[in-house]
């Protein structure tokens, strides 16, 4: 069974830096495409950034340059460091793996106050 | 980046058929950006129904297909239930990016 677990949100000023974890088990993050997703409460989620199985990784428009995705195969963790945060990125923050299936994790919340 | 296109709200009866379209600003729906479609109800995390243009998971009802329509993805509901009310968004892969649609309101009245 799939299971990936993010952490790391928190509540920040702008300006401010922040690094989200996404532990999986069940997949290998090496073997699967894995992407960030956000979500404001009543919106649509919005895609933020991508790693491919090879390693390469996109970000969206509205993030790049600021956030930065990695992983750590030897701890089946993705990464996603996110730097000059602004209140507009505040969100739910998940890691979805998109790769001969999709599997949410549950979430870390992001809050950028001014 | 590219805009993806859904209908904002659709109704379909109980034990009705309803089939929500997902389309793109760059052109044709193909199976090269493996549409997924994805379940959300108010508070909880959106659940996978088709991954691929049309897998499923173990745990999507079979009432639940996905194809390609017209140049469009498409997720068919058939045999609509009560439970069924919620928000759908489908996902699409390009090359270096994927994006989200705005999502469909299904009710089912």
């Amino acid at each position: 069974e799939v299971h990936l677990v993010e952490s790391g949100g928190g509540l920040v000023q702008p300006g401010a830096s922040l690094r989200l974890s996404c532990a999986a088990s069940g997949l290998a993050v090496s073997n699967s495409n894995m992407i960030w997703v956000r979500q404001v409460p009543g919106k649509g989620p919005e895609w933020v950034s991508l790693m491919y199985v090879g390693g390469a990784t996109y970000y969206a428009d509205s993030v790049k340059g600021r956030f930065t995705l990695s992983r750590d195969n030897s701890k089946n963790t993705l990464y996603l460091q996110m730097n000059s945060l602004r209140p507009e990125d505040t969100a739910l923050y998940h890691c979805v793996s998109v790769y001969g299936g999709s599997y949410w994790g549950q979430g870390t919340l992001v809050t950028v106050f001014s | 980046q590219a805009v993806v296109t859904q209908e904002p709200s659709l109704t379909v009866s109980p034990g009705g058929t309803v089939t929500l379209t997902c389309g793109s600003s760059t052109g044709a729906v193909t199976s090269t950006h493996y549409p997924h479609w994805f379940q959300q109800k108010p508070g909880q995390v959106p659940r996978t129904l088709i991954f691929d243009t049309n897998n499923k998971h173990s745990w999507t009802p079979a009432r639940f297909s996905g194809s390609l329509l017209g140049g469009k993805a498409a997720l068919t509901l058939s045999g609509a239930q009560p439970e069924d009310e919620a928000e759908y968004y489908c996902l699409l892969s390009y090359n270096g990016a994927y994006a989200f649609g705005a999502g469909t309101k299904v009710t089912v009245l």
